[in-house]
């Protein structure tokens, strides 16, 4: 178990500027979780996949924002036009589906500034 | 949409201290219920889980109650220790989502 690994751990951006994160779960894991996280705040769900389908986006994720999962591995995120309010901890989980009572394994995170 | 409230910190308690940290979910039906913990410069990471009515979640001496009549799920240590100091977060699942409270960060003082 190798753990959730996100990258890069931190970036810094000028307003307008399109930003990637990437996440690698863990290997056998079938789902991918993205959460937003502010200081002081817990963490918001923004859209969750099951292998390759993106089963279900949060209304805070604005057009502005994309999400894929080629062949349901590694996972990436895109915000387009970057606003300073997008400045927030950008957190990836993972899961192995069981039923109740799932266990999310978390990354450490992407800290995106805008400036 | 489904939210969690959990006691607004930071917390800040002896060594030894009983800890409480209160928890209420609004979920209908019979969601699961989690604490997650973030220690310093770590990620967050499951502490405890209960799954069904009355159920108790316990791991390194907390633990919490599955309190349907309530929609509670309070955090409770009898003796709370400087490395417990970190912050919590209370968590729902419904469907698949997990929906998390704001945090409290507890401080632990020798």
């Amino acid at each position: 178990d190798t753990g959730v690994s996100q990258n890069p751990r931190h970036k810094i951006t000028k307003r307008g500027q399109n930003v990637t994160f990437r996440c690698d779960p863990i290997s056998e894991h079938n789902r991918l979780y993205w959460y937003r996280q502010t200081l002081g705040q817990g963490p918001e769900f923004l859209t969750y996949f099951q292998n390759e389908a993106q089963l279900e986006k949060s209304r805070l994720l604005s057009d502005r924002f994309s999400a894929e999962r080629p062949k349901g591995s590694f996972s990436t995120l895109e915000i387009q036009r970057t606003e300073q309010g997008d400045s927030a901890m950008y957190l990836c989980a993972s899961s192995l589906s069981q039923g109740r009572g799932e266990k999310l394994f978390f990354g450490s995170g992407t800290q995106l500034s805008v400036l | 949409g489904d939210s969690v409230t959990q006691m607004e910190g930071p917390v800040t308690l002896s060594e030894e201290a009983f800890l409480t940290i209160n928890c209420t979910y609004t979920a209908t039906g019979y969601p699961s219920l989690f604490w997650y913990v973030q220690y310093p410069g770590e990620g967050l990471q499951l502490l405890l889980k209960a799954t069904k009515a009355d159920d108790k979640g316990s791991n390194k001496g907390f633990e919490a109650t599955y309190r349907k009549e309530t929609t509670s799920f309070h955090l409770e240590k009898g003796s709370v220790q400087v490395s417990d100091s970190a912050v919590y977060f209370c968590s729902e699942q419904g469907a698949q989502k997990l929906v998390f409270g704001q945090g409290t960060r507890l401080t632990i003082n020798p």
